[in-house]
């Protein structure tokens, strides 16, 4: 029974370049979350996602920062243009449910720009 | 807005005795409590959770207080041992949106031999 995936683990990008970072959730699982942590900072939560559904996206920068969830397929947090203040660790995060279900989190992707 | 406080970013405890992690809150309509444990390089992995209705949750070595007209929750890890060793994050969400999740900064602990 595989955790989430997450991959690339390691992404470099220069400053303007686009960044794509793929999550696939637990098996079973049909609810995604992104969290970015920037260094000696707790996660801070960007996005909730259904498949093919946006459920909240409060957390998400209103500009370069862009989420979906396919009916098929891995979910992907794409940023454009990305600057320096966007390098931190991106975690995705699955959970079966709604109500009072923990998230089970990947191993992250650690996005350094250049 | 750091509506989830961790306090202190490091505690330092000996093999055996016990380990006592704090966390504070400042949203009252927060109602659902968890734990996470992360080592290096890896994603935060789910310890243990407890919702408002309750004020004590204990699994094995781990027991989680929380003490609501306080707005406080605590972990004890009772006898700590060196694999404890890692980074320990509180997180917290509210009814109305029990998905999004709260997390504090994290308090790093060193359980020495």
């Amino acid at each position: 029974n595989a955790g989430v995936m997450q991959n690339p683990r390691h992404l470099v990008r220069r400053r303007g370049q686009e960044a794509r970072l793929r999550c696939s959730p637990m098996k079973g699982h049909s609810h995604v979350y992104w969290y970015r942590q920037l260094p000696e900072e707790g996660l801070k939560f960007m996005v909730y996602l259904q498949k093919e559904n946006i459920i909240d996206e409060s957390g998400m920068p209103k500009e370069r920062f862009s989420a979906e969830f396919p009916k098929e397929g891995p979910s992907i947090l794409r940023i454009q243009q990305v600057v320096r203040g966007d390098s931190a660790a991106y975690f995705c995060a699955s959970s079966p449910g709604t109500l009072f279900y923990e998230q089970y989190f990947g191993p992250g992707t650690r996005l350094t720009v250049t | 807005d750091q509506q989830v406080k961790q306090n202190s970013p490091s505690l330092s405890v000996q093999e055996g005795r016990i380990s006592i992690l704090n966390c504070d809150y400042t949203n009252s309509m927060f109602d659902y409590f968890l734990w996470y444990k992360k080592y290096p390089a890896e994603g935060p992995t789910f310890l243990i959770s407890i919702s408002s209705i309750k004020d004590k949750n204990e699994d094995g070595r781990f027991t989680v207080f929380l003490n609501k007209s306080a707005k406080h929750l605590s972990l004890h890890i009772v006898p700590s041992q060196p694999g404890d060793s890692a980074v320990y994050f509180c997180a917290a969400s509210a009814g109305d949106n029990f998905n999004k999740f709260y997390f504090g900064s994290g308090t790093k602990l060193n359980v020495k031999p």
